[in-house]
């Protein structure tokens, strides 16, 4: 089956240390996204990219860093430069709207607790 | 870039009563606009979509939505609620590079 697989589903980690949450698809998606999920404030863009070895900033990339060497792999390095490190990690991947659809579908997410 | 406003963050309506959330958005060209749900303890699913085309879209679970360029809108509605429609309600706005912005959404609550 197709889909998009975040792992682990409960992270933890220490301050301080730097952590690279897994997001793997299988739909030949071009674009894939990350974002952070906390109460109150849905969810912000950290970082999007639309095609291999490349990928944008979002509202809050700060602390963060991505790669995409892979059209099917897009890990985030959550770095001991985020102040707030604590939150719910969403990935996403989406077809281009020429093609009919454009919406994202997600990954079930990766809880992320820093202590 | 882009950005969504949902100005309610919490709504309560009883069960079988119609609903309206609000969404208003910017963005300087045709927005590509959607509504996403997402119920306790699972993961976000596509209500609707509008690209291009008739301003008023349906989508899944009765719910429809209708584009007001003049007002820059997307409101979701539902002509009668049901209690499995308690959910947080998300929508977003995407823009031609692919990049995609969420509103804080609103958090619906069905009074039996």
């Amino acid at each position: 089956d197709g889909g998009i697989t975040q792992s682990p589903k409960y992270l933890f980690r220490k301050e301080g240390q730097n952590v690279t949450l897994s997001c793997e698809q299988n739909l030949n998606h071009d674009a894939m996204y990350w974002y952070r999920q906390d109460p109150g404030q849905g969810l912000r863009l950290i970082y999007y990219s639309q095609i291999v070895n490349d990928f944008q900033k979002g509202d809050i990339a700060e602390g963060y860093s991505v790669s995409r060497e892979k059209k099917e792999s897009f890990p985030l390095t959550v770095t001991s430069a985020q102040k707030n490190p604590t939150a719910f990690y969403l990935c996403a991947s989406s077809v281009p709207r020429t093609s009919g659809s454009g919406n994202l579908l997600f990954g079930p997410g990766t809880r992320l607790t820093v202590l | 870039a882009q950005s969504v406003t949902q100005p309610d963050i919490h709504i309560t309506v009883s069960e079988g009563a119609s609903l309206e959330l609000r969404c208003n958005y910017s963005y300087g060209a045709t927005p590509y606009l959607f509504w996403y749900v997402q119920s306790p303890g699972q993961g976000l699913q596509l209500l609707l979509k509008y690209f291009s085309g008739d301003t008023l879209v349906q989508g899944i679970k009765g719910f429809e939505a209708e584009f007001k360029r003049s007002q820059s809108s997307f409101n979701l509605r539902k002509p009668s609620v049901h209690w499995s429609d308690a959910a947080e309600y998300f929508c977003a706005v995407g823009a031609d590079n692919n990049d995609m912005r969420f509103g804080a959404g609103t958090r619906l609550t069905v009074k039996p």
